[in-house]
């Protein structure tokens, strides 16, 4: 199994410009999570998907982020226009809900550094 | 609603010294907890989960936590520290749906 895959590991850009960010599930998961880790904020939670549909995204800063899922098996997280304030390291993590809640735990990817100049 | 607060942004300790992070959770509904660790330039990593069997579980590295519902605890600990142990630490509450809340972190220094 090759675990959650997130990619770019880096990126650079500046600002104004569209950044999409990518992340694929761990095979058989149900459940993609969006977080954003900064060293003022913490790890915080941007929005969340069961079977694709997105349940929560009240974490979502504002309307220039937005997500998808267009398959089961991946997701977009894309920020438009960016700005330096963005600068963070996002994090995807999946797992797999059966109706028992969170028990299972989450496996997260290595994580996006975005730097938005 | 639920909250998990952890007591001590940064602990140092010793090589060969106990650990102990600190972690007390609130939660309305009998809770599942987690302990995830991360590396720097790395993702989170579970640690160890409690879902309700054994109130002492043991994880990875040689890391265990207690459950104590009458304290609202979750403590991490691990009796001899190493140096490859230094990280950040953080402890997770969830419950009956998919969300897991997030305490803000503990930075585990280990000095020889």
């Amino acid at each position: 199994d090759a675990g959650v895959i997130q990619s770019p590991r880096h990126e650079v850009t500046e600002m104004g410009q569209e950044v999409t960010l990518r992340c694929k599930l761990i095979s058989g998961h149900n459940s993609l999570f969006w977080y954003r880790q900064t060293m003022m904020r913490g790890l915080e939670l941007l929005i969340y998907f069961n079977n694709n549909v997105p349940i929560d995204d009240s974490g979502m800063p504002e309307d220039r982020f937005s997500a998808k899922m267009p398959n089961a098996s991946f997701s977009t997280l894309k920020i438009q226009p960016s700005e330096p304030r963005d600068s963070a390291v996002y994090f995807c993590a999946s797992s797999l809900a059966l109706g028992q809640g969170a028990g299972y735990g989450y496996t997260f990817g290595s994580g996006t550094r975005l730097t938005v100049v | 609603a639920q909250s998990v607060t952890q007591l001590g942004s940064h602990v140092s300790v010793s090589e060969g010294a106990l650990v102990l992070l600190r972690c007390n959770y609130s939660s309305s509904v009998p809770p599942y907890l987690f302990w995830y660790v991360q590396y720097p330039n790395q993702g989170l990593q579970l640690l160890l989960k409690y879902t309700s069997a054994a109130t002492l579980v043991k994880g990875i590295n040689g890391f265990e936590a207690e459950f104590k519902k009458s304290e609202t605890s979750f403590h991490l600990t691990k009796p001899s520290a190493h140096m490859s142990d230094a990280a950040e630490y953080f402890c997770a509450v969830g419950s009956n749906t998919d969300k897991l809340i997030f305490g803000t972190g503990t930075r585990l220094q280990v000095f020889p």
